[in-house]
């Protein structure tokens, strides 16, 4: 049972426009979300996070959006650089038990 | 300050076997995590060690083991190895508690293990 999903295993933007990943989850008692990025032989990077308390975290070109009613969250990148191609994972940390799930995984990738 | 670093980075082994790998957390960090990745399965979590001790689970049989020192380093023991444990394993620290502290996670560049 896939308590975080990102239901888009890759996704293609080109640079400068704006790149939005999505992360659904399914589990109310999360707390506080995550996202990290990994480029290949490499391990996961964090990116930016959000308490649960907010909605909105802003970090330079990244921003985090938490729908908590629809239990969705997203990661805005404007403008999308080529750097920026990279497997994206969104996180959920578990109040309860204080385990970090991960979700599968979106691969972005900007071109030119 | 230096990372947090994996050995060995690349393990072939075969079914049956058993395998041990090892993570050296970031210097001061007494919170040591260990994932698997496969593709399409994202990051499942194997358990976390703190201060010597197992503090969270995941849903892996008992075949998988872990254990840290006093050191904080820790390892992860694969026993009995099968196909399906050919994956990418990921060991993350951090330092929980820490005033102002989001729990961040710092991931190691991890150890790919494949079983023939």
């Amino acid at each position: 049972d896939q308590q975080v999903k990102q239901n888009s295993p890759s996704l293609s933007v080109q640079e400068g426009r704006i790149s939005i990943l999505n992360c659904d989850y399914t589990n109310s008692m999360f707390d506080y979300f995550l996202w990290y990025k990994k480029y290949p032989a490499e391990g996961p990077t964090f990116l930016i996070s959000i308490s649960s308390i907010k909605d909105k975290n802003e970090d330079g070109r990244f921003t985090v959006f938490l729908n908590k009613s629809a239990k969705h969250l997203s990661l805005h990148i404007v403008p999308s650089q080529p750097g920026d191609s990279a497997v994206y994972f969104c996180a959920a940390r578990d109040y309860n038990t204080d385990k970090l799930i991960f979700g599968t995984g979106t691969r972005l990738q900007v071109f030119p | 300050k230096a990372g947090v670093t994996q050995t060995p980075r690349y393990l072939i082994k075969t079914r049956g076997q058993q395998v041990t790998l090892s993570c050296s957390p970031i210097s001061g960090h007494r919170s040591v995590s260990w994932y698997q990745q496969t593709p399409g399965q994202g990051l499942q979590f194997l358990f976390e060690y703190f201060s010597e001790t197992q503090r969270n689970k995941g849903n892996f049989p008992g075949r998988f083991s872990g254990r840290q020192f006093s050191n904080s380093r820790s390892e992860m023991n694969v026993s009995t190895l099968e196909l399906g444990d050919s994956a990418l394993y990921l060991c993350a620290s951090s330092q929980p508690g820490l005033a102002g502290s989001t729990d961040t996670q710092y991931f190691g560049p991890g150890t790919r293990l494949t079983v023939l």
